[in-house]
């Protein structure tokens, strides 16, 4: 079973400032199965970017995705107020899903 | 629009079982397969394992094999996860979501609201 790490496991940033968010797997990925969500307290995870760097239907440009192999990282170029919530990566390989223990992103 | 809803919260001592519903709208229930993840409270995501609508085909993640059962009904739409011998740790809020495998890429497009699931004596 492929394991995901994140880091960092908390990233206190003001809005404006840039997002740099961090997974690595414990085996290679496959980019295609490589995807990001991001929650909200008391909802349910919403998709951001799958493919490891297309963005969902209605995310906005300032969320980016990039990476290859092993390490993937997720880019907010400048935080609004809305984008302080928990992201989470996800994996899939041989049948099985797998999710990385999120980063928070609060505000400093 | 599509839409999955799910039942509402439950309370089982353990050792019990406990059946989850999610209701699926606005598109084909059959095309698309159905996960269920959980989160305890202030943790991550756990998957538990999908099943396929169509054939009613599973595939159950390790820890919970044994103790989970995903089944469906064609006829209302509707994919169920049920869990047995509850645990303390069992505690925790269930969502099903939507599988999209599409042009090689595959990911979770659309998610239920969430079944708080307590377990408690």
């Amino acid at each position: 079973e492929i394991v995901l790490t994140q880091s960092p496991g908390t990233l206190s940033l003001s809005p404006g400032e840039r997002a740099t968010l961090s997974c690595r797997a414990s085996q290679s990925v496959s980019s295609s199965f490589l995807a990001w969500y991001q929650q909200k307290p008391g909802q349910a995870p919403r998709l951001l970017i799958y493919g490891a760097s297309s963005r969902a239907t209605g995310i906005p440009d300032r969320f980016s995705g990039s990476g290859s192999g092993t390490d993937f990282t997720l880019t907010i170029t400048r935080l609004e107020p809305e984008d302080f919530a928990v992201y989470y990566c996800q994996q899939y390989d041989s049948s099985l899903f797998t999710f990385g223990p999120g980063t928070k992103v609060d505000v400093k | 629009q599509v839409q999955l809803v799910q039942s509402g919260a439950e309370v089982k001592e353990p050792g019990a079982s406990v059946k989850v519903s999610c209701q699926a709208s606005g598109y084909t229930f059959t095309n698309y397969y159905i996960h269920w993840v959980r989160q305890a409270p202030g943790q991550g995501l756990e998957w538990l394992g999908w099943i396929n609508p169509n054939s009613g085909g599973t595939n159950y993640a390790q820890k919970f094999q044994g103790r989970v059962t995903m089944t469906r009904d064609t006829s209302i739409s509707t994919a169920y996860l049920e869990l047995s011998r509850l645990k303390s740790d069992g505690t925790a809020v269930y969502y099903c979501a939507r599988d999209r495998y599409t042009s090689g890429y595959r990911f979770f497009d659309f998610w239920g609201q969430g079944t708080l699931v307590t377990v408690s004596s």
